[in-house]
């Protein structure tokens, strides 16, 4: 069973503060996936990484796959009240339904 | 195009009641999910459906049934309630190559 850590579990910020989340497990992944859920919705996908140091942006936010594909992290610049919610990792772990795993997450909520 | 559906939004039963939380897609994907979603638990994923008249087991499946009568809908039994089955129910499907998944608005249930 591989463990899979998102940190921080929570983190509440200043409007235009820079924030950093992370991703992390002792195994290797063929690819993972990062989802934002808001209040009272389902989570929707934000972006999918794939390469072993693959760095994606999205507007101000910043997805890198570690080199190892082991870890990634979710980079957000000058935060705004609407990135507030809950930021789910999961990396894709095979099957015949080609299921995910999902993280904990990182609670964000950012303060006007 | 509703995308998925699922009803009720919420439920309210006591211990030992009874019900099936519905799930329906207008995608015409083959693969669906059910999840829960627990306070700093993340998603765990309770069956998985790879395609209509399939199912399989996922991490937490006692103490529910699912059944995947046509392509569309995906049903989730709740036998006999319990208090620790109080949770957020998602539905989901799989979209594509890419593993993504669309996830439904969720039903809140407790249980008493």
């Amino acid at each position: 069973t591989q463990l899979l850590e998102q940190s921080p579990q929570f983190l509440s910020i200043q409007e235009g503060e820079n924030l950093t989340v992370y991703c992390n497990s002792s195994s290797v992944f063929s690819s993972l996936q990062w989802y934002r859920q808001e209040p009272g919705e389902g989570p929707v996908l934000l972006v999918t990484v794939v390469t072993g140091g693959e760095v994606k942006k999205l507007k101000r936010l910043t997805f890198q796959f570690g080199d190892a594909r082991k870890d990634s992290s979710l980079h957000i610049t000058a935060a705004q009240p609407g990135d507030t919610g809950l930021y789910l990792c999961a990396p894709k772990t095979g099957g015949s339904a080609r299921q995910l795993t999902f993280g904990s997450g990182t609670q964000l909520t950012v303060l006007p | 195009n509703a995308g998925v559906t699922q009803t009720p939004k919420f439920q309210v039963l006591k211990t030992g009641q009874s019900m099936t939380l519905q799930c329906a897609q207008d995608m015409n994907h083959n693969s669906m999910y059910w999840y829960r979603q627990d306070p700093g638990m993340g998603l765990r994923l309770i069956y998985y459906s790879a395609s209509e008249g399939t199912t399989d087991k996922g991490e937490v499946p006692n103490g529910y049934n699912v059944s995947r009568l046509n392509k569309r809908e995906f049903s989730l039994r709740l036998e006999s309630a319990a208090p620790s089955q109080t949770s957020v129910y998602f539905c989901a499907i799989r979209i594509g190559s890419t593993d993504t998944q669309y996830f439904g608005p969720g039903t809140r249930l407790t249980v008493l």
